[in-house]
């Protein structure tokens, strides 16, 4: 089991730019989430999904958008990135509601 | 909103020292409470769940209902301790939702 692969690792994104960051799981979970971590502000949900088809937002959503075609990827996009988006996101993934979540090894993305 | 509080963001250590990590909930029936922690260069992961009540690398955390709290507790701080630790609740349906977090450097 591979468990919940995030990629890329790294990213720097010009001001404006476009990008997606893939978040998959092989768990066969229903719920995946997707969470910043910005110092002092511990992590932030940005948008979650309980399952295949069903997504819904979190506490920092605006400038993200999100879809949930199938139980396996959860994928984030940023449409037009901001320099306020430069953080590191973690997405995770867990079998019912949202305990035991089980995490990605994160994106580090900074915007200039 | 469902509320984590954990006030300390650095706490220092000295090796062999007792450690406690600070966690205060707001209060809504019955939370389920966790503790996460992340190591130096890898990914977050559970540390350890109030209900299940189980020790895991010396860690221990009580959950206190009168005082909102769930206290991450280690009688003698190890090295391997240094990373950060985030406390986190939930109930039912609800999100997860996690403090903060807290910077714990043991000193050698």
């Amino acid at each position: 089991n591979a468990g919940v692969t995030q990629t890329p690792k790294f990213q720097v994104l010009k001001t404006g730019q476009s990008m997606t960051l893939q978040c998959a799981q092989d768990m066969n979970h229903e719920y995946m989430s997707w969470y910043r971590q910005d110092p002092g502000m511990g992590l932030r949900l940005i948008h979650y999904s309980v399952g295949a088809g069903i997504t819904d937002q979190g506490e920092v959503p605006n400038g993200y958008n999100v879809s949930r075609s199938t139980t396996e990827d959860f994928p984030l996009r940023l449409l037009s990135a901001a320099p306020s988006q430069t953080s590191v996101y973690f997405c995770a993934s867990s079998y019912s509601s949202f305990i035991e979540a089980f995490f990605g090894q994160g994106t580090r993305l900074t915007v200039v | 909103a469902q509320r984590v509080t954990q006030p300390e963001k650095l706490l220092s250590v000295f090796k062999g020292a007792p450690v406690e990590l600070k966690c205060n909930y707001s209060y809504s029936g019955s939370p389920e409470l966790f503790w996460y922690v992340q190591y130096s260069r890898q990914r977050l992961q559970l540390l350890l769940r109030h209900i299940s009540r189980e020790s895991i690398k010396g860690f221990t955390a009580d959950l206190n209902k009168g005082e909102t709290s769930f206290h991450l507790k280690k009688p003698f701080a190890q090295e391997e301790d240094s990373a950060m630790y985030y406390c986190a609740r939930t109930r039912g349906n609800e999100k997860l939702t996690f403090g903060t977090g807290t910077r714990l450097t043991i000193i050698p």
